[in-house]
């Protein structure tokens, strides 16, 4: 149980268009999905975390005009690029929480396979 | 500045053989700290969990040991097999918010 996915797995565009991504819970409710970039060789930085329902919370220097962000439903998440650069080229993580015992987050998260983005 | 440090370097070891990964931190004081794989091109994958008040845990041949006072964790992979060949990214937990370490890639050599 407890699986993410992850849509597209890669994807090349365009400079200057915006690209959607989408992250499901497949057999469990979210409460809340993170969304995560990472530069190769480099950590995970957490950009922004949703709660279904919600506006999307965002990390310090991520801009929330750029990266939109969408929890529609409690399994169903999606990172829009807009009007993406080069140096948007990154590979983007989501990944799920399904809540603790008493409710609100736990401190488990699952993890989708991650989307390749180039921006040529 | 808070900081996460792995092993900067990558580790090779000979099959059979512990393979053991430092996960130091500073400027953090993390309820919890977990240790995930990471394949190329994929998600990490959860491996274990301890928390704060816990010295040690185990899992099949994984070890893990957390020192708040040191501040450091230590990731034992015992009797290495090469598909045990991966990242290994630590992550310290504060509430729900994760904050990763760059990783540090282990080969195991058949």
């Amino acid at each position: 149980g407890a699986v993410v996915s992850q849509h597209p797995s890669r994807v090349i565009c365009k400079s200057g268009t915006s690209v959607k991504i989408e992250c499901r819970s497949l057999d469990f409710q979210a409460t809340t999905m993170f969304w995560y970039r990472q530069f190769p060789k480099q950590s995970l930085m957490l950009m922004a975390t949703s709660n279904e329902g919600s506006k999307a919370t965002y990390e310090q220097g991520v801009e929330k005009d750029k990266f939109l962000i969408n929890h529609a439903s409690l399994t169903l998440s999606t990172l829009t690029v807009t009007s993406a650069h080069p140096e948007d080229s990154s590979f983007y993580i989501c990944s799920a929480d399904r809540g603790g015992t008493s409710g609100g987050a736990s401190d488990e998260q699952f993890f989708g396979p991650g989307t390749r983005l180039t921006v040529l | 500045s808070q900081k996460i440090e792995q092993n900067s370097e990558a580790l090779n070891i000979q099959e059979g053989k512990t393979a053991t990964l430092t996960c130091n931190y500073t400027n953090y004081s993390p309820a919890y700290l977990q240790w995930y794989r990471q394949d190329p091109g994929r998600g990490p994958v959860f491996l274990l969990l301890i928390r704060e008040n816990e010295k040690e845990k185990r899992k099949e041949r994984l070890k893990v040991t957390f020192d708040t006072t040191l501040k450091q964790s230590l990731f034992h992979i015992t009797a290495s097999q090469p598909a045990d060949s991966a990242t290994y990214l630590c992550a310290l937990g504060d509430d729900y918010k994760l904050s990763f370490g760059a990783g540090t890639t282990v080969t195991v050599r058949a």
